[in-house]
């Protein structure tokens, strides 16, 4: 298995424009977690699914921000508008409720101009 | 509510020496503790979960419920294990996992 495959690996983009992050958990695993990584806040959960249903967002900082899993091998996170301080690494992590284990995605790296 | 506390934010020892990482938790059910590390610029990646009792890396870990503690320890550190360490709770919620602020340990030659 390739593990959690992120895309973009790195992203640039202007302030107000829309950011759609990508993510494929590992097959098999029913639960997926978005997580943001800054020097300041360190490691903060925005939001995970249960097979594709979103449990828990109460992390998700603002309205601009939106998840989605379809289906059960793919996610996305949106921001919309962006904002400078939307720059961060933006984890994906599964898990399989079998062994209880989150695997991490390789991130993000989003920088908002 | 779960909580996670790693009280030292950056860590420097020399090569060869015992190195240790605090992490101290607050749940009030029976938790799973994990370590986790993440290399310069790299993905997190599985240390060490306190069910397994496993040493990785030369690193062990002993939960600790009276005193609410899951340390990482290692006697020699070696510069390979300069990194970032986050300690993780989770509690009966989906996996969900609540982290630690991180430690930055840094192995002088």
């Amino acid at each position: 298995d390739a593990g959690v495959i992120q895309s973009p690996r790195h992203e640039v983009t202007e302030m107000g424009q829309e950011v759609t992050l990508r993510c494929k958990p590992i097959s098999g695993h029913n639960s997926l977690f978005w997580y943001r990584q800054t020097m300041m806040r360190g490691l903060e959960l925005l939001i995970y699914f249960n097979n594709n249903v979103p449990i828990d967002d109460s992390g998700m900082p603002e309205d601009r921000f939106s998840a989605k899993m379809p289906n059960a091998s793919f996610s996305t996170l949106k921001i919309q508008p962006s904002e400078p301080r939307d720059s961060a690494v933006y984890f994906c992590a599964s898990r399989s409720d079998r062994t209880n284990i989150q695997y991490f995605g390789a991130g993000t790296r989003l920088s908002v101009l | 509510a779960q909580r996670v506390t790693q009280p030292e934010k950056l860590l420097s020892v020399f090569k060869g020496a015992p190195v240790e990482l605090k992490c101290n938790y607050s749940y009030s059910g029976s938790p799973e503790l994990f370590w986790y590390v993440q290399y310069s610029r790299q993905r997190l990646q599985l240390l060490l979960r306190h069910i397994s009792r496993e040493s990785i890396k030369g690193f062990t870990a002993d939960l600790n419920k009276g005193e609410t503690s899951f340390h990482l320890k290692k006697p020699f550190a070696q510069e390979e294990d300069s990194a970032m360490y986050y300690c993780a709770l989770s509690g009966t919620s989906y996996g969900k996992l609540t982290f630690g602020q991180g430690t930055i340990l840094t192995v002088h030659p």
